[in-house]
Protein backbone atom coordinates (compact mmCIF):
# COMPACT_ATOMS: atom_id res chain seq x y z
CA UNK A 1 0.00 0.00 0.00
CA UNK A 2 0.89 3.97 0.09
CA UNK A 3 1.63 4.25 -3.61
CA UNK A 4 2.67 7.43 -5.32
CA UNK A 5 3.15 7.93 -8.40
CA UNK A 6 4.33 10.79 -10.38
CA UNK A 7 4.22 11.93 -14.24
CA UNK A 8 6.68 11.93 -16.26
CA UNK A 9 9.95 10.62 -15.06
CA UNK A 10 11.99 12.47 -17.24
CA UNK A 11 11.63 15.81 -19.03
CA UNK A 12 13.98 17.86 -21.44
CA UNK A 13 12.47 21.25 -22.46
CA UNK A 14 13.43 24.41 -24.03
CA UNK A 15 13.73 27.90 -22.20
CA UNK A 16 10.64 29.38 -21.69
CA UNK A 17 8.18 26.52 -21.94
CA UNK A 18 6.12 25.64 -19.35
CA UNK A 19 6.13 22.34 -17.46
CA UNK A 20 3.43 20.36 -15.92
CA UNK A 21 4.51 17.38 -13.33
CA UNK A 22 1.34 15.45 -12.10
CA UNK A 23 1.63 13.28 -8.67
CA UNK A 24 -0.72 10.80 -7.81
CA UNK A 25 -1.43 8.67 -4.38
CA UNK A 26 -2.73 5.71 -6.23
CA UNK A 27 -3.86 3.71 -3.07
CA UNK A 28 -5.07 5.67 -0.46
CA UNK A 29 -6.43 9.30 -0.21
CA UNK A 30 -4.07 12.25 0.15
CA UNK A 31 -5.02 14.50 2.89
CA UNK A 32 -1.78 16.41 1.86
CA UNK A 33 0.59 16.59 -0.76
CA UNK A 34 3.89 18.28 -0.60
CA UNK A 35 6.80 19.07 -3.04
CA UNK A 36 10.28 19.30 -2.57
CA UNK A 37 13.14 19.97 -5.10
CA UNK A 38 16.73 18.50 -4.85
CA UNK A 39 19.71 19.24 -7.12
CA UNK A 40 22.62 17.09 -7.59
CA UNK A 41 24.18 16.47 -3.77
CA UNK A 42 22.16 18.63 -1.85
CA UNK A 43 19.40 17.68 0.40
CA UNK A 44 15.50 17.90 -0.05
CA UNK A 45 14.21 21.00 -0.39
CA UNK A 46 10.65 22.09 0.69
CA UNK A 47 8.66 24.01 -1.66
CA UNK A 48 5.32 24.13 -0.86
CA UNK A 49 2.73 22.16 1.48
CA UNK A 50 -1.19 21.66 -0.86
CA UNK A 51 -4.11 20.39 0.68
CA UNK A 52 -6.95 19.37 -1.34
CA UNK A 53 -9.02 22.56 -2.10
CA UNK A 54 -7.31 25.15 -0.95
CA UNK A 55 -4.41 27.32 -1.78
CA UNK A 56 -1.09 25.76 -1.64
CA UNK A 57 1.58 27.21 0.97
CA UNK A 58 4.70 27.92 0.23
CA UNK A 59 8.03 28.44 1.23
CA UNK A 60 9.79 30.92 1.69
CA UNK A 61 11.88 31.91 -1.25
CA UNK A 62 9.78 29.77 -3.80
CA UNK A 63 7.75 31.58 -6.09
CA UNK A 64 3.74 30.92 -6.16
CA UNK A 65 3.90 32.86 -9.70
CA UNK A 66 6.10 30.10 -11.07
CA UNK A 67 5.70 26.93 -9.19
CA UNK A 68 2.18 26.72 -9.41
CA UNK A 69 0.49 24.12 -7.48
CA UNK A 70 -3.49 22.72 -7.80
CA UNK A 71 -4.77 20.10 -5.52
CA UNK A 72 -7.16 18.90 -7.64
CA UNK A 73 -8.56 16.00 -5.65
CA UNK A 74 -7.90 13.94 -2.56
CA UNK A 75 -5.67 11.55 -5.33
CA UNK A 76 -3.83 14.16 -7.39
CA UNK A 77 -1.73 17.49 -7.22
CA UNK A 78 0.33 19.11 -10.24
CA UNK A 79 3.13 21.28 -9.97
CA UNK A 80 3.50 23.43 -13.31
CA UNK A 81 7.08 24.79 -14.07
CA UNK A 82 5.88 28.30 -15.83
CA UNK A 83 8.43 29.47 -18.35
CA UNK A 84 10.90 27.53 -17.19
CA UNK A 85 14.96 28.73 -17.44
CA UNK A 86 18.03 26.70 -16.99
CA UNK A 87 18.22 27.22 -13.45
CA UNK A 88 15.11 25.31 -12.66
CA UNK A 89 16.57 22.04 -13.49
CA UNK A 90 16.47 19.81 -10.90
CA UNK A 91 14.94 16.49 -9.56
CA UNK A 92 11.02 17.65 -8.70
CA UNK A 93 9.68 15.03 -5.86
CA UNK A 94 6.20 14.69 -4.92
CA UNK A 95 5.24 13.19 -1.90
CA UNK A 96 1.38 12.37 -0.08
CA UNK A 97 0.50 11.95 3.16
CA UNK A 98 -2.59 10.40 4.83
CA UNK A 99 -2.40 6.53 4.25
CA UNK A 100 -2.27 4.98 7.59
CA UNK A 101 -0.37 7.34 9.56
CA UNK A 102 -1.34 10.85 8.93
CA UNK A 103 2.32 12.47 9.30
CA UNK A 104 3.97 9.59 7.64
CA UNK A 105 4.83 11.09 3.77
CA UNK A 106 5.18 8.36 0.77
CA UNK A 107 7.59 9.94 -1.83
CA UNK A 108 6.54 9.61 -5.89
CA UNK A 109 9.24 8.15 -7.64
CA UNK A 110 10.05 12.08 -9.03
CA UNK A 111 10.61 13.96 -12.24
CA UNK A 112 14.04 14.92 -13.77
CA UNK A 113 13.61 18.31 -15.55
CA UNK A 114 16.18 19.59 -18.22
CA UNK A 115 15.77 23.04 -19.52
CA UNK A 116 18.27 23.54 -22.45
CA UNK B 1 14.51 27.42 13.70
CA UNK B 2 13.78 23.50 13.78
CA UNK B 3 17.15 21.93 13.01
CA UNK B 4 17.46 18.27 12.11
CA UNK B 5 21.24 17.27 11.96
CA UNK B 6 22.96 14.38 10.71
CA UNK B 7 26.80 13.98 9.95
CA UNK B 8 27.32 13.30 6.04
CA UNK B 9 29.14 10.57 6.25
CA UNK B 10 30.91 8.81 4.52
CA UNK B 11 30.06 5.95 7.45
CA UNK B 12 32.02 3.18 5.97
CA UNK B 13 31.57 -0.56 7.53
CA UNK B 14 31.97 -3.61 6.36
CA UNK B 15 29.44 -6.39 5.01
CA UNK B 16 27.58 -8.42 7.51
CA UNK B 17 28.59 -5.65 10.21
CA UNK B 18 25.78 -3.28 12.36
CA UNK B 19 25.75 0.62 10.55
CA UNK B 20 24.98 3.38 13.35
CA UNK B 21 23.46 6.25 12.15
CA UNK B 22 22.59 9.30 14.56
CA UNK B 23 20.15 12.37 14.33
CA UNK B 24 19.65 15.18 16.38
CA UNK B 25 16.95 17.50 16.73
CA UNK B 26 16.30 20.87 18.08
CA UNK B 27 12.24 21.25 18.81
CA UNK B 28 11.47 19.64 21.78
CA UNK B 29 8.12 19.03 21.02
CA UNK B 30 8.13 16.96 18.08
CA UNK B 31 6.27 13.39 18.29
CA UNK B 32 6.95 11.90 14.95
CA UNK B 33 10.74 10.64 13.73
CA UNK B 34 11.06 8.97 10.45
CA UNK B 35 13.98 7.20 8.05
CA UNK B 36 14.18 7.26 4.66
CA UNK B 37 16.39 6.03 2.43
CA UNK B 38 17.84 7.34 -0.95
CA UNK B 39 19.54 5.92 -3.69
CA UNK B 40 21.64 7.86 -5.96
CA UNK B 41 19.27 9.51 -8.39
CA UNK B 42 16.48 7.88 -7.18
CA UNK B 43 13.44 9.25 -4.76
CA UNK B 44 12.98 8.97 -0.98
CA UNK B 45 11.91 5.27 0.41
CA UNK B 46 10.01 4.95 3.73
CA UNK B 47 12.09 2.53 6.27
CA UNK B 48 10.50 3.12 9.28
CA UNK B 49 8.48 6.00 11.72
CA UNK B 50 8.77 5.69 15.87
CA UNK B 51 6.64 7.99 18.21
CA UNK B 52 7.40 6.78 21.60
CA UNK B 53 11.27 6.32 23.28
CA UNK B 54 12.78 3.37 23.01
CA UNK B 55 13.30 0.70 20.72
CA UNK B 56 10.98 -0.60 17.46
CA UNK B 57 12.05 -3.54 15.05
CA UNK B 58 11.81 -4.05 11.39
CA UNK B 59 13.64 -7.04 9.99
CA UNK B 60 17.18 -5.57 10.05
CA UNK B 61 16.13 -2.46 11.18
CA UNK B 62 15.89 -0.88 14.66
CA UNK B 63 15.06 2.66 14.91
CA UNK B 64 15.79 4.42 18.37
CA UNK B 65 14.46 7.61 20.40
CA UNK B 66 15.37 9.50 23.26
CA UNK B 67 13.30 12.30 23.43
CA UNK B 68 14.97 13.73 26.41
CA UNK B 69 18.47 13.72 24.54
CA UNK B 70 16.64 14.01 21.40
CA UNK B 71 17.96 12.01 18.79
CA UNK B 72 16.85 9.11 17.07
CA UNK B 73 19.28 6.68 15.24
CA UNK B 74 19.01 3.22 13.05
CA UNK B 75 20.28 0.32 13.34
CA UNK B 76 20.92 -1.67 10.81
CA UNK B 77 22.41 -5.17 11.11
CA UNK B 78 24.00 -7.48 9.08
CA UNK B 79 24.61 -4.87 6.52
CA UNK B 80 24.51 -5.36 2.72
CA UNK B 81 26.52 -3.49 -0.25
CA UNK B 82 22.46 -2.75 -0.94
CA UNK B 83 22.31 -0.74 1.78
CA UNK B 84 24.62 1.27 0.96
CA UNK B 85 22.60 4.66 0.29
CA UNK B 86 21.95 7.95 2.22
CA UNK B 87 19.98 7.67 4.90
CA UNK B 88 17.41 10.67 5.59
CA UNK B 89 16.65 11.08 9.04
CA UNK B 90 13.14 13.38 9.21
CA UNK B 91 11.22 15.24 11.85
CA UNK B 92 7.00 15.86 12.58
CA UNK B 93 7.66 20.25 12.18
CA UNK B 94 4.47 20.59 13.69
CA UNK B 95 1.86 23.18 12.30
CA UNK B 96 -1.13 22.14 10.74
CA UNK B 97 -0.15 20.40 7.71
CA UNK B 98 2.35 17.77 8.87
CA UNK B 99 5.48 19.31 7.66
CA UNK B 100 8.60 17.10 8.08
CA UNK B 101 11.81 18.59 8.26
CA UNK B 102 14.68 16.69 6.69
CA UNK B 103 18.32 16.38 7.98
CA UNK B 104 20.98 16.47 5.07
CA UNK B 105 21.84 13.16 4.90
CA UNK B 106 24.46 10.53 6.22
CA UNK B 107 26.07 8.24 3.30
CA UNK B 108 26.23 4.63 4.06
CA UNK B 109 28.67 2.62 2.24
CA UNK B 110 28.92 -1.41 2.91
CA UNK B 111 31.93 -2.85 1.58
CA UNK B 112 32.37 -6.09 0.68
Amino acid sequence: GAVVSQHPSRVICKSGTSVKIECRSLDFQATTMFWYRQFPKQSLMLMATSNEGSKATYEQGVEKDKFLINHASLTLSTLTVASAHPEDSSFYICSAAGGGSTDTQYFGPGTRLTVL
Amino acid sequence: QKEVEQNSGPLSVPEGAIASLNCTYSDRGSQSFFWYRQYSGKSPELIMFIYSNGDKEDGRFTAQLNKASQYVSLLIRDSQPSDSATYLCAVNGGGGYNKLIFGAGTRLAVHP
